[in-house]
């Protein structure tokens, strides 16, 4: 398996410009998270699917955030307009949630940085 | 919201020796699952062990261990026979009904 796939894996764009990181779960996963890491707020919880239908969204900054899951496969976080603030490494990670929990495997980041 | 706090922002072992590392966690939940993450300069994050709440026993996989006290809600890794290559931060997951939270890190140093 080719694990939680992520792209792109740097982004720079410049302010008020719109950005799309894109994520590919573990096949036959049906939870997927959206995280973002920064040195100042840790790792946080953006938004959380449950079989491609959102569940947690609390964690989303503002409204310039938005995510969308169309199907089981793939998972958009888009930010418009960005802003220097977001620069961050973004994480997606999957999971089985069923009668019981697994562990969330983790893609390798996209590093965003806004000028 | 659920809380995971660990109190040591940096930490160092000796290569070979034990170490370890603290967590503690804030819930009124009594079903939840807890994992410790590493994640190393390539900044992957990696599962090291994880821990079923319903399950008193504390788990064990190889040289990291886990020491969970449930009604402290208390949840240590101690990594034995340190190795180089377990230099890294490591995080500290909560995993509730409806909730995923982490601590803030500690970063583990190896000296060799």
């Amino acid at each position: 398996d080719a694990g939680v796939i992520q792209s792109p894996r740097h982004e720079v764009t410049e302010m008020g410009q719109e950005v799309t990181l894109r994520c590919k779960p573990i096949s036959g996963h049906n939870s997927l998270f959206w995280y973002r890491q920064t040195m100042m707020r840790g790792l946080e919880l953006l938004i959380y699917f449950n079989n491609n239908v959102p569940i947690d969204d609390s964690g989303m900054p503002e409204d310039r955030f938005s995510a969308k899951m169309p199907n089981a496969s793939f998972s958009t976080l888009k930010i418009q307009p960005s802003e220097p603030r977001d620069s961050a490494v973004y994480f997606c990670a999957s999971s089985l949630t069923g009668t019981g929990v697994s562990e969330q495997f983790f893609g390798p980041g996209t590093r965003l940085t806004v000028l | 919201a659920q809380t995971v706090t660990q109190s040591q922002p940096e930490m160092s072992v000796q290569e070979a020796e034990t170490v370890t590392l603290s967590c503690t966690y804030d819930t009124s939940e009594s079903d939840y699952y807890l994992f410790w993450y590493k994640q190393p300069p390539s900044r992957q994050m990696i599962l090291v062990i994880r821990q079923e709440a319903y399950k008193q026993q504390s788990a064990t996989e190889n040289r990291f261990s886990v020491n969970f006290q449930k009604a402290a809600k208390s949840f240590s890794l101690k990594i034995s026979d340190s190795q180089l290559g377990d230099a890294a931060m490591y995080f500290c997951a909560y995993r509730g009904y409806n909730d995923m939270r982490f601590g803030a890190g500690t970063r583990l140093t190896v000296k060799p």
